[in-house]
């Protein structure tokens, strides 16, 4: 089974800190994802990378950085975070030619 | 970034009862798909359409990609309690890229 792991599901944080979110998958897909939900706005893309230290900005990526380092592991960045970064964070990851995208659980932050 | 509208936004039905939601756009897309998000988790891919006009089955589930291209259904028959959670359909304007738009969501709510 594809596992996407996120390292924390629930996170509070200041506003003004720098918060790290980590998602590794164990699986060898090429491509992973960020995504951000809120409720009556869906799921929308924050970043997305295809390849190692390859990344592409996605809808919403304003506020937000991410590192990948490595082939299994994506990190998102919020540099300084603000109360309107509170919300349910996605990651996700899929091979190439491959429609489908595993999603980790998810990590609620809220930011205070 | 563009939203998928889905209708309706939340349901709630009776054990049993057969339910219908759909996805909506003002743009062609050339991939349909369809994921279940239960309570806590990540979404995770129910079906997926590649053409349009077409009708896939998985279980009690069936989708359909609509034949104009900017559209899409899916059906539950015989609803169950584990079918609660909310459904997001995600489309795809470009096939080989990597870029998803997802829906708003359906909240299905099961009454037994």
């Amino acid at each position: 089974d594809v596992k996407v792991t996120q390292s924390s599901r629930y996170l509070v944080k200041r506003t003004g800190e720098k918060v790290f979110l980590e998602c590794v998958q164990d699986m060898d897909h090429e491509n992973m994802f960020w995504y951000r939900q809120d409720p009556g706005l869906g799921l929308r893309l924050i970043y997305f990378s295809y390849d190692v230290k390859m990344k592409e900005k996605g809808d919403i990526p304003e506020g937000y950085s991410v590192s990948r380092e490595k082939k299994e592991r994506f990190s998102l960045i919020l540099e300084s975070a603000s109360t309107n970064q509170t919300s349910m964070y996605l990651c996700a990851s899929s091979l190439t030619g491959r429609p489908e995208a595993f999603f980790g659980q998810g990590t609620r932050l809220t930011v205070v | 970034g563009q939203q998928l509208n889905q209708s309706p936004q939340s349901m709630f039905i009776q054990e049993g009862e057969d339910v219908s939601m759909n996805c909506t756009s003002s743009s062609i897309f050339n991939t349909w798909l369809w994921y279940k998000q239960e309570p806590g988790e990540g979404p995770v891919l129910l079906i997926a359409l590649y053409k349009a006009g077409e009708l896939t089955s998985n279980g009690r589930l069936t989708a359909q990609f609509g034949i104009t291209r900017k559209d899409s259904f899916l059906n539950i028959s015989a609803s169950i309690p584990s079918d609660v959670g909310i459904y997001f359909c995600a489309g795809q304007k470009t096939s080989g890229t990597y870029k998803y738009i997802f829906g708003t969501g359906t909240r299905l709510k099961v009454l037994a």
